[in-house]
């Protein structure tokens, strides 16, 4: 059964810093990798998604990587800004399989 | 397009009676998904359709639980009886064949 971990589960940083969250994964015979942001009482929005095939996706100041054989994911944020704050959540879609597996969040607070 | 839309948003019910949540996907997408989120478990896959048809409930807990698809534009998860620890977040996904999945807002359901 595939599981996802996110480490660290909390994290608070300074505006202004550049930061790495980590996700890791138990199977590698992912099809794609997609990492959420959540807002307190929101529904999930799709940061990035990287394919199986892929190594790394970016989004302004969002980066995305990912390591299948190793079973690791980062992301990756520029110069951070308040408005980042939010629990950002990593999601496995197994080969074969349609749904996704979920990690628990690294809930990340900006301090202005 | 408006995204995938859910309702109620917020739903508060006593201890024994029916519960029906619904979702409108995203016209054109082929998969309908519907996830759990509790602070204990996180997200969970409850059950997934593809053009209308039930593929995977294994996510489903108990025969309480139910889910249909009669068309390709409205889904509904009904639980009957409802309990206390079917309070969570319930949100509904959906997806192009699997290239990426759009989220709703979600359904904060609290049986009391």
């Amino acid at each position: 059964k595939q599981e996802v971990t996110q480490i660290p589960a909390a994290l608070s940083v300074p505006e202004g810093e550049n930061l790495v969250l980590n996700c890791s994964f138990t199977d590698s015979a992912i099809y794609n990798l997609q990492w959420f942001r959540q807002d307190p009482g929101k529904g999930l929005t799709s940061l990035l998604l990287i394919q199986s095939s892929q190594r790394e996706q970016t989004s302004g100041r969002l980066n995305a990587s990912l390591d299948k054989s190793s079973g690791r994911s980062t992301l990756y944020i520029a110069a951070s800004q308040p408005g980042d704050s939010a629990t950002y959540l990593c999601a496995v879609r197994i080969g074969g399989a349609d749904g996704l597996t979920f990690g628990k969040g690294t809930h990340l607070i900006i301090q202005p | 397009d408006a995204g995938v839309i859910q309702s109620p948003r917020h739903e508060v019910t006593e201890m024994g009676q029916e519960v029906t949540l619904r979702c409108k996907p995203i016209s054109g997408h082929d998969y309908l998904f519907w996830y759990r989120q509790t602070m204990m478990r996180g997200l969970e896959l409850l059950i997934y359709f593809n053009n209308n048809v039930p593929i995977d409930d294994s996510g489903m807990p108990e025969d309480r639980f139910s889910a249909k698809m009669p068309n390709a534009s409205f889904s509904t998860l009904k639980i009957q009886p409802s309990e206390p620890r079917d309070s969570a977040v319930y949100f509904c996904a959906s997806s192009n064949r699997g290239y990426g999945y759009t989220f709703g807002s979600g359904t904060r359901l609290t049986v009391v």
